[in-house]
């Protein structure tokens, strides 16, 4: 079975400049996620999508960030303009059934996002 | 601050010997707790979970442990091998929160040949 796929694995980028990464999960999972792990600290989430819903959004800086996952299949999460701050791993990761507390997330590889 | 912590930032391990990796967590809501391994450059990797209706499980080569009295989880990782070099994670969530995770910062073990 193919795991969570991510793209591109590595961006460096200045501050205040765009940049957008893409998730595909694994083939029928209905939940989505994207997280952000600062280096040194565990992932912490940013947003989680049920099919092409948004479920949690509350931890997204909406004024830079935004993710969409249009047809409930593929995601992209967007930082658009770019801090210094958001250097980090963005890792996505998806789930089979609705996202409930015992459904096993399987995680991506992650992008590495380093803002100079 | 953060609901889930590490006791230690760092584990170095001889081979064959076990490993116990300890974990804290403050939200007592929690009933569901999810320990992690991630590899430099890959994503987490789930290793075993447990409810907080059980107090342990075990899997293979690995065991977690909760104490629910002190809010504490612990992951034994049985006869380490060099391939258990990671940062482990404990990560715990709650019925209401729809899979919110809470990760904790992360042990750094390292395994000595």
């Amino acid at each position: 079975e193919a795991g969570v796929a991510q793209s591109p694995r590595y961006k460096i980028i200045e501050k205040r400049q765009s940049v957008a990464f893409w998730c595909n999960p694994i083939s029928g999972h209905a939940t989505l996620y994207w997280y952000q792990q600062i280096l040194g600290q565990g992932p912490k989430l940013l947003i989680q999508f049920q099919n092409n819903g948004v479920v949690d959004d509350s931890q997204l800086p909406k004024d830079r960030f935004s993710a969409e996952r249009l047809k409930g299949v593929d995601s992209t999460l967007k930082i658009q303009p770019a801090k210094l701050e958001d250097s980090a791993v963005y890792l996505c990761a998806s789930s089979l059934a609705v996202g409930g507390p015992v459904d096993t997330q399987y995680f991506g590889p992650g992008t590495r996002l380093t803002v100079l | 601050g953060e609901s889930v912590g590490l006791h230690l930032p760092t584990l170095s391990v001889q081979e064959g010997d076990n490993s116990i990796i300890n974990c804290a967590y403050s939200n007592s809501a929690s009933d569901y707790f999810i320990w992690y391994k991630q590899e430099s450059g890959k994503g987490p990797q789930f290793i075993i979970d447990i409810r907080s209706n059980m107090d342990k499980r075990q899997g293979q080569r690995v065991t977690v442990l909760l104490n629910k009295t002190v809010k504490h989880l612990s992951l034994q990782i049985a006869a380490t091998q060099p391939g258990d070099s990671a940062v482990y994670f404990c990560a715990e969530t709650h019925g209401g929160s729809q899979g919110n995770l809470i990760f904790g910062k992360g042990t750094k073990l390292s395994v000595k040949p």
